[in-house]
């Protein structure tokens, strides 16, 4: 079974430019999750999609930060313009259902971004 | 509020020690999970266990295991006979309920380094 993909793995930008990521999460996961990871840091929520509807985007910074899961499978999400504290790793997770506790979140190996 | 903390920000061994990861957690509800999940260089987070917060045996997969202590709200996770494999960053994660859903909420990792 194939896992969750990302692309690029790697983006340096200047500030105030825009960049975009994609997701492809796992064949028949109903949830998505993009996740910002600082260096040192744990993983932090950015936004949870349940099917093409987004479910909590509480920690998204909206005034530069935007999502998108049209036709609930991939997944775009997409900063403009990026500042300097921007620099970090942007994880895709997907999993079966939000729902349950129990579910188990698989990530993909995540884009490395350097705004400059 | 929700809460994992792991105290330990590096630790370094020789290899064939044995390694023990700490992980404590906070919450208010009764019914949890609690996961283990490791991000080695290529930086995509593999899933290693879950546990939930009714069934406090000990688990034990290979050379890893996993002590769960509800009394100190502790799920500790041991690697016996470390290899330079293991050289990692190890988080504890928790998943809480939110709004009908549930997200992780991630430790700050413990970057374990295993030399030859």
């Amino acid at each position: 079974e194939a896992g969750v993909a990302q692309s690029p793995r790697y983006k340096i930008i200047e500030k105030r430019q825009s960049v975009a990521f994609w997701c492809n999460p796992i064949s028949g996961h109903a949830t998505l999750y993009w996740y910002q990871q600082i260096l040192g840091q744990g993983p932090k929520l950015l936004i949870q999609f349940q099917n093409n509807g987004v479910v909590d985007d509480s920690q998204l910074p909206k005034d530069r930060f935007s999502a998108e899961r049209l036709k609930g499978v991939d997944s775009t999400l997409k900063i403009q313009p990026a500042k300097l504290e921007d620099s970090a790793v942007y994880l895709c997770a997907s999993s079966l259902d939000l729902k349950g506790l129990r579910e188990t979140q698989y990530f993909g190996p995540g884009t490395r971004l350097l705004v400059l | 509020a929700q809460k994992v903390t792991q105290a330990q920000t590096e630790i370094s061994v020789v290899e064939k020690e044995d390694v023990t990861l700490d992980c404590v957690y906070e919450t208010r509800d009764t019914t949890y999970y609690l996961f283990w999940y490791k991000q080695p260089p290529s930086g995509e987070l593999v899933f290693l266990i879950r546990r939930n917060s009714f069934d406090e045996q000990n688990e034990i997969s290979g050379r890893y295991s996993w002590n769960f202590q509800k009394s100190t709200s502790s799920f500790n996770f041991t690697i016996t006979a470390s290899q330079v494999v293991d050289s990692a960053v190890y988080f504890c994660a928790l998943s809480e309920r939110s709004g009908g859903y549930n997200k992780l909420i991630f430790g700050a990792g413990t970057r374990l380094a295993v030399h030859p």
